[in-house]
Formats: structure tokens, C-alpha cells, sequence
């Protein structure tokens, strides 16, 4: 099983600021890497495939890199609806398909 | 654009089993793979397994293997999540959603996802 590791736990970030979360595997998945949002009450929604792909509708500010086993996530200027939990999750090797265990982003 | 559709909240007692629909919205048949994944209250996400419902054969984690069964109907209009032997740590969020066990690694990923459904296991 490929473990996923993300941190920092929680970020503390003002409004505007810029953002990188991290996102590390056990052992490599390529570019086999998602990013999903979740906010409070509502079901994740996919930001990032493929390590790096925007999803349809997702803004720029929002962006992907990495590969093998260390990835980011940056928000480039942080909006209000931003702050939120961020997951990563490999799909290079399953079952099972695992995720990591989040990056609360909160306001400074 | 699909939209997947879940069953209402449960409440169980220890020891029963659930069962959580999934069907895409319109009644459409389900020609892409549907994944499980769950969350505990404040916990993070666990993936459970995830059917091809053209193909029937299911795939599962090994912590759900002889627990849970994910199925489609005749149809292949909805899916269904059925874990038995419920424990009071199975209380969380379960959720559908279109991705997960393509034949292709490299589509994996999950989008979109169902509204979620809250099972609550308690005596």
C-alpha cells in the first residue's frame, strides 16, 4: 500500500497571500496524483489530475507539480473561498487507492 | 455534465448492514467506473473499493474485503455500497463517485462526487 503524507496539518495564510501545500508518497506514482478541495459539509471536488492538469472550471490560481514521489499544490493568491481541507490521493498503484490525510488551509 | 444521486441518511445498529444507492441523475445507465470512498466524522478519506457496472466485477480493500459489496443493478442505473457486520467506527459519510477502478491507471482520479450519504451506527 502507498502511503500518503501530507503536510504542513494546518496553514495559516492571509487573504491574498500565496499558498504551498505538500504531498509525499511512500513510493513513486509518477504523475498519477489528484488534488481535491473540501469544504465543510460539502463532498471533495477534484482541483488537480495528473499532478499538474487543472480540472474543468478550477482557476488559474490553482496549480500543480511534481512527480515520483513529492508533489505541490500552490494557490497563488488566496480568495475568501479558499480556506478549506486540500487532499492528495495516488492512483498509480491500487487497490488500494489511498489518500493523504489533509492540509487544513485556515485564515491568518 | 454527470451528477450522481444518493440515498438518504441511515441510522443502524450494531452488528445490521447498509445498503447506499448511487444512480446518475435522469436515470441514465452508468458506463464509467464508480468508486466508494468514506469519511469518518473529522477524519480524512478512505477509499472502499470501486465497480465497473458494464463488466460487474468489483474491486475492494483489503480492510473491507468480506464486509462490503458493491454492485449494479439490471439496469446499470444505479450502484449500490452494502457493508455488513456495521461497528459504531463505520459512523461516517459514505460517498459515490464516477472514477476509481478504470482499466486505464492513469484515469483514477474522482470526479464528480454524490451528495454523500451519513450512516450513523449506534444501539
Amino acid at each position: 500500500e502507498i502511503l500518503m503524507t501530507q503536510s504542513p496539518a494546518t496553514l495559516s495564510v492571509s487573504p491574498g497571500e500565496r499558498a504551498t501545500l505538500s504531498c509525499r508518497a511512500s513510493q513513486t506514482v509518477s504523475s498519477n496524483l489528484a488534488w481535491y478541495q473540501q469544504k465543510p459539509g460539502q463532498a471533495p471536488r477534484l482541483l488537480i489530475y495528473g499532478a499538474s492538469t487543472r480540472a474543468t472550471g478550477i482557476p488559474a490560481r490553482f496549480s500543480g507539480s511534481g512527480s515520483g514521489t513529492e508533489f505541490t499544490l500552490t494557490i497563488s493568491s488566496l480568495q475568501s473561498e479558499d480556506f478549506a481541507v486540500y487532499y492528495c490521493q495516488q492512483y498509480y498503484n491500487w487497490p488500494p487507492l489511498t489518500f493523504g490525510g489533509g492540509t487544513k488551509v485556515e485564515i491568518k | 455534465q454527470v451528477q450522481l444521486v444518493q440515498s438518504g441518511a441511515e441510522v443502524k445498529k450494531p452488528g445490521s448492514s447498509v445498503k447506499v444507492s448511487c444512480r446518475a441523475s435522469g436515470g441514465t445507465r452508468i458506463t464509467y467506473p464508480i468508486g466508494w470512498v468514506r469519511q469518518a466524522p473529522g477524519q480524512g478519506l478512505e477509499w472502499m473499493g470501486g465497480i465497473m457496472p458494464f463488466f460487474g466485477s468489483a474491486n475492494y480493500a483489503q480492510k473491507f474485503q468480506g464486509r462490503v459489496t458493491i454492485a449494479a443493478d439490471e439496469s446499470r442505473t444505479t450502484v449500490y455500497m452494502e457493508l455488513s457486520s456495521l461497528r459504531s467506527d463505520d459512523t461516517a459519510v459514505y460517498y459515490c463517485t464516477r472514477g476509481g477502478v478504470a482499466a486505464d491507471a492513469a484515469d483514477n482520479w474522482f470526479h464528480p462526487w454524490g451528495q454523500g450519504t451519513l450512516v450513523t451506527v449506534s444501539s
